[in-house]
């Protein structure tokens, strides 16, 4: 199985701040399948970024994802009160198939 | 793009057998997966495996293998996610999403409690 370690745990960070949230694989991961999700309380996650770079339609361009083999980046710049939420890293490996999600990291607007 | 639509709440106890659905409208092709996700009370998600309707082959993440079973119905182009006998354990979140998670279900609570 592959393990995807999300840091930090929580993110603290004012309106216009930049935040960047990190997802290590415990193995090289396929960029193709990396992908970051993001959800508020109640509601089911929405995807945000596919491929480890590629941006969901109607996703605000402060959203940037980045990286490759183990270390992938979700950056979102000039932060928003409605970017309050947790954010997971998740990967497919299609052999076996499995996919795996970070435990992910709490974005706080102060 | 494809809308799912999960079954109601529930409220069980252990040992109890329990069914909930997914049914799946919209840009539907003829093979495509159906994802099911966990999420215990304040924790993060957990990919329980997936399903595809059109010829009813499953993967099970192997930590949830004997314990669920995953079903289809084609008449809702949906699918089940079954437990035979509930533990308290199994009370959580139950989402269904899309096969590249572009879309998902709102969610299917599941309570069990003596």
């Amino acid at each position: 199985e592959i393990v995807l370690t999300q840091s930090p745990g929580t993110l603290s960070l004012s309106p216009g701040d930049r935040a960047t949230l990190s997802c290590r694989a415990s193995q090289t991961v396929d960029s193709s399948f990396l992908a970051w999700f993001q959800q508020k309380p109640g509601q089911p996650p929405r995807m945000l970024i596919y491929g480890a770079t590629g941006k969901v339609t109607g996703i605000p361009d402060r959203f940037r994802g980045s990286g490759s083999g183990t270390d992938f980046t979700l950056t979102i710049t000039r932060l928003e009160p409605e970017d309050s939420a947790v954010y997971y890293c998740q990967q497919f490996r299609s052999s076996p198939p499995e996919y795996t999600f970070g435990q992910g990291t709490k974005v706080e607007i102060k | 793009d494809v809308q799912l639509v999960q079954s109601g709440a529930e409220v069980k106890k252990p040992g109890e057998s329990l069914r909930i659905s997914c049914e799946a409208s919209g840009h539907i092709y003829s093979n495509y997966w159906i994802n099911w996700v966990r999420q215990l009370p304040g924790k993060g998600l957990e990919w329980m495996g997936r399903i595809n309707p059109g010829n009813s082959y499953t993967d099970y993440n192997p930590s949830f293998e004997g314990h669920v079973i995953f079903a289809t119905d084609t008449s809702i182009n949906g699918a089940y996610l079954q437990w035979s006998s509930l533990k308290a354990s199994d009370t959580a979140v139950y989402y269904c999403a899309s096969q590249s998670f572009g879309s998902w279900g709102q969610g299917t609570l599941v309570t069990v409690s003596s």
